[in-house]
């Protein structure tokens, strides 16, 4: 059975970092190419990074709107993957979800990230 | 990037109604199209892939179709359990994006 489940979450203020994680099991985590997605208050949904297998070169990309601040990595030894959210805004506030494969089948049950001072 | 605009915004209807909600992709997209139901308090729910096809466990009810770049989710006879927000993804480039959804309500 394929399992997501995401940690990490929190109340953080403006400026400050967080680091999410996202530990898998029941799929070939190595071969996986992983995102993360997020979702505001107001329930829109929002891709926020992908990073590909070691056969891709562990290939990131990024929504414009987190861009240089946050950075998406993964350890297969431990089946996980992170996302580090650093400079966090107040219109970062959302829950955060990890997702794959390549139609987004499977979703972990999500952690909320609260930026508020 | 590629802008998803979903249509209607929310929509209310009747038992065994047929209901249809569309998504019109700003250029291109072939079939890299998705449609996702979301439960309150739950993560999205796949249900139809590649602009057509089914996902694994969904009701036949639920159908996907593609004219040009105007994409439908129909749902054939609407049941109490599909009262939620429905949600496209194109999957063609990055940024992958979402339309802004439809909040299904039974009348």
């Amino acid at each position: 059975e394929v399992q997501l489940v995401e940690t990490g979450g929190g109340l953080v203020q403006p400026g400050k970092s967080l680091k999410l994680t996202c530990a898998t099991s029941g799929f070939t985590f190595s071969n996986a190419w992983m995102h993360w997605v997020r979702q505001s208050p107001e329930k829109q949904l929002e891709w926020v990074a992908q990073i590909k297998a070691k056969s891709n070169n562990y290939a990131t990309y990024y929504a414009e709107s987190v861009k240089g601040r946050f950075t998406i990595s993964r350890d297969d030894s431990k089946s996980s993957v992170y996302l580090q959210m650093n400079s966090l805004k107040e219109e970062d506030t959302a829950i955060y979800y990890c997702t794959w494969p390549s139609y987004f089948d499977y979703w972990g049950q999500g952690v909320m990230v609260t930026v508020s001072s | 990037d590629i802008q998803m605009t979903q249509s209607p915004a929310s929509l209310s209807a009747s038992l065994e109604e047929i209901v249809t909600i569309t998504c019109q992709a700003s250029q291109d997209i072939g079939n890299w199209l998705a449609w996702y139901q979301q439960k309150p308090g739950k993560s999205p729910q796949l249900l139809i892939h590649s602009a057509t096809s089914l996902a694994d466990g969904i009701p036949s009810r639920f159908s996907g179709s593609r004219s040009g770049t105007q994409y439908s989710l129909k749902i054939s006879r609407l049941q109490v359990e599909d009262t939620g927000i429905y949600y496209c993804l194109q999957r063609y480039s990055n940024p992958n994006t979402f339309g802004a959804g439809t909040k299904l309500e039974l009348k």
